[in-house]
């Protein structure tokens, strides 16, 4: 995505951590998103972050820095149905309300 | 179930047909979007609607062209499309479009343009 970097592909192992890191341009950023999206199915939000620090949703959490354009998402505990497409997204707000620009996202494999 | 539907869920058409693609949100939200999603490609806004009227146009062909009649329904209508324009077309709808609105997609329609 437009001036968003996250890595491509990812494999883990079922009940480990992994962390998913996103980049972006910081000029007229207002917030974050990560969506998770299963192959063939819509995305599916999963967090937002609009200030610096970590939001914790369960196995899911998430980190932002607004200074370093830098975000990361983490997944504890990984599951097999975890193995989807993680979605970074830039939110910027504009004069006809936010918008929103996504990542190519980050296909995880989770394997036994 | 996001609340969001889409119809029809696969398409296939000829560069000189016409197809309308459907949307509609059972959310009670303000805000609906078109997006593109092509394969190895990132999702692409196409277009947005506030309280029915189109605020966002995201330079696209004007063989597409959306419609609002309502707050709940949204259509893509499309007429001499291209093979390129074969995608997966994602509805989405938000409470407003400022500040943390989360969107809530709907399940897309296949497109394959022949």
């Amino acid at each position: 995505g437009q001036n968003i970097d996250q890595p491509t592909e990812m494999t883990a192992t079922e009940g480990a951590i992994v962390q998913i890191n996103c980049t972006y341009q910081t000029s007229g950023f207002n917030g974050l998103f990560w969506y998770q999206q299963h192959a063939g199915e819509a995305p599916t939000f999963l967090s937002y972050n609009v200030l610096d620090g970590l939001e914790e949703k369960g196995r899911f959490s998430s980190f932002l820095s607004r200074s370093k354009g830098y975000s990361y998402l983490l997944l504890k505990e990984l599951q097999m149905k975890d193995s989807a497409s993680y979605l970074c997204v830039r939110e910027r707000v504009t004069g006809g309300g936010n918008k929103l620009t996504f990542g190519t996202g980050t296909q995880l494999k989770v394997e036994l | 179930e996001t609340g969001v539907t889409q119809t029809p869920r696969h398409l296939v058409m000829g560069m000189t047909n016409k197809k309308s693609l459907k949307c509609e949100q059972h959310l009670g939200h303000n805000a609906m979007y078109w997006y593109k999603q092509s394969a190895k490609k990132p999702l692409e806004l196409m277009f947005v609607y506030s309280l029915e009227e189109r605020v966002e146009n995201n330079s696209v062909p004007s063989r597409f062209s959306p419609e609002c009649p309502n707050s709940s329904h949204l259509f893509l209508h499309l007429h001499t499309l291209q093979p390129e324009d074969s995608a997966l077309y994602l509805c989405a709808s938000s409470q407003g479009t400022s500040g943390n609105n989360e969107q809530f997609f709907g399940p897309g329609t296949r497109l394959t343009v022949l």
